[in-house]
């Protein structure tokens, strides 16, 4: 069983749509992640959800929309894409703080044409 | 404001070698770090962290890091490079215990 699995694993699609990535983990970790790494390899914090309540958004476009529908699941929903959202998503779980282990998904390819 | 450094976007060692990976932080309190290795394709896994306590931490397959205040350091090292040991490496600093802040990763090639 994977531990924090990401749907779909490759998404390519044409600038001005909608497109929604799926994330589940099933370690009954009680916060999750959203990061997103760029072209260059570098890996930024997107969003952090603990217990379904949002507490860190770091200064994401608002086209960007993630939702926890309970503490298993935060799926990333973005509006209008851009070029430049074109990266390699990836959701995390730990249980407790950052100051524990990051369990990671293998990643969402998101090509924007 | 809590981040970390990595010296080195490549570095390429011989089988056999020693793999040393440079990552200095900077933080206003006593920093968690960590380092996590990132095969092609996949996920980050984590490979050690220091909390508090014994300053040379040991992770797995065979890594090592240890902290060192005075020089604001976490190098990561391996005796002795496998092939199998190629990858995409990241530095982390833990900020507030919120959320971890990673360096721009070295990317490490093994030569045979």
């Amino acid at each position: 069983d994977t531990a924090v699995s990401q749907t779909p694993k490759y998404l390519v699609t044409q600038m001005g749509n909608d497109k929604s990535i799926k994330c589940e983990q099933n370690l009954g970790h009680d916060t999750m992640y959203w990061y997103k790494q760029d072209s260059k390899k570098f890996l930024k914090i997107m969003f952090s959800y603990n217990n379904k309540e949002l507490i860190i958004n770091e200064t994401v476009p608002n086209r960007f929309s993630p939702k926890s529908p309970d503490k298993a699941h935060l799926n990333l929903h973005i509006n209008s894409l851009e070029l430049g959202d074109s990266a390699v998503y990836f959701c995390a779980s730990s249980q407790g703080s950052a100051a524990g282990k990051l369990f990671f998904g293998s990643g969402t390819q998101l090509s924007v044409l | 404001a809590q981040s970390v450094t990595q010296l080195g976007s490549h570095v390429s060692v011989s089988e056999g070698a020693l793999v040393l990976l440079r990552c200095n932080y900077s933080s206003s309190v006593p920093p968690y770090l960590f380092w996590y290795v990132q095969y092609p394709n996949q996920g980050l896994q984590l490979l050690l962290k220091y909390t508090t306590g014994a300053t040379l931490v040991k992770g797995i397959n065979g890594f090592e890091a240890e902290f060192k205040k005075s020089e604001t350091s976490f190098h990561l090292t391996k005796p002795s490079a496998h092939m199998s040991d190629a990858a995409e490496y990241f530095c982390a600093v833990s900020v507030r215990a919120q959320k971890l802040v990673f360096g721009q990763g070295t990317r490490l090639t093994i030569n045979p």
